[in-house]
């Protein structure tokens, strides 16, 4: 069964902090690891995706990187505007179209 | 263009009640899907539709139909509302494994 175990659960920044989210991950073959980013009261924005070990992809002040067993969402200098739950999820590469999605990352950057 | 549509944003029923929440995507996507979002529980799918035609059962289908009206639209119905299914609903789409696109939601409340 593909898992996906995110952390930290809840990670609080000063404003210019940089830090990292982990999601560690296992699936039966990998088709496509996923990045998120969840506003309160509102719909999962697609991010990023990484399909092979020692990719990366940068967007903004966010930058993804991805193991074989681990993905990173790097935040440098982050601003309040940041401030979201950050979901990972990760699709399998079988006949059936499942996407297993972590509990998410709750991010509070401070002023 | 819109992405992806939800109809209605908020619903209260009562037990035993039924209702039908509307998706409708206009990115000529294949593949639409509904989860549920529970606190500290993560996405999870309920019913997913691989291409016009088709739709399988996902993670936690019981209670749930669902209906591909057409290459746009994907209903999810509720026969008979239980206070189990109070929860946040997203439809999403997407191109076959690719990432996927959610709509804002539906917070349904069942007394």
């Amino acid at each position: 069964e593909d898992q996906v175990t995110q952390s930290p659960e809840a990670l609080r920044l000063q404003e210019g902090e940089s830090s990292s989210l982990n999601c560690s991950y296992t699936v039966s073959g990998l088709r496509g690891l996923f990045w998120y980013r969840q506003d309160p009261g509102k719909g999962p924005e697609f991010l990023f995706t990484l399909y092979s070990a020692g990719e990366e992809k940068e967007k903004e002040r966010l930058k993804a990187t991805l193991t074989k067993k681990e993905s990173f969402l790097h935040i440098t200098a982050p601003k309040p505007e940041d401030s979201a739950t950050y979901l990972c999820a990760v699709s399998n590469s079988g006949g059936y179209q499942k996407v297993t999605f972590g509990i998410g990352t709750k991010l509070q950057v401070i002023p | 263009n819109a992405g992806v549509t939800q109809t209605p944003k908020f619903q209260v029923l009562k037990t035993g009640q039924s209702m039908t929440l509307q998706c409708a995507q206009d990115m000529n996507h294949n593949s639409m899907y509904w989860y549920r979002q529970d606190p500290g529980m993560g996405l999870r799918l309920i019913y997913y539709s691989a291409s016009e035609g088709t739709t399988d059962k996902g993670e936690v289908p019981n209670g749930y139909n669902v209906s591909r009206l057409n290459k746009r639209e994907f209903s999810l119905r509720l026969e008979s509302a239980a206070p189990s299914q109070t929860s946040v609903y997203f439809c999403a789409s997407s191109s076959v494994g690719d990432e996927q696109f959610f709509g804002p939601g539906t917070r349904l409340t069942v007394l």
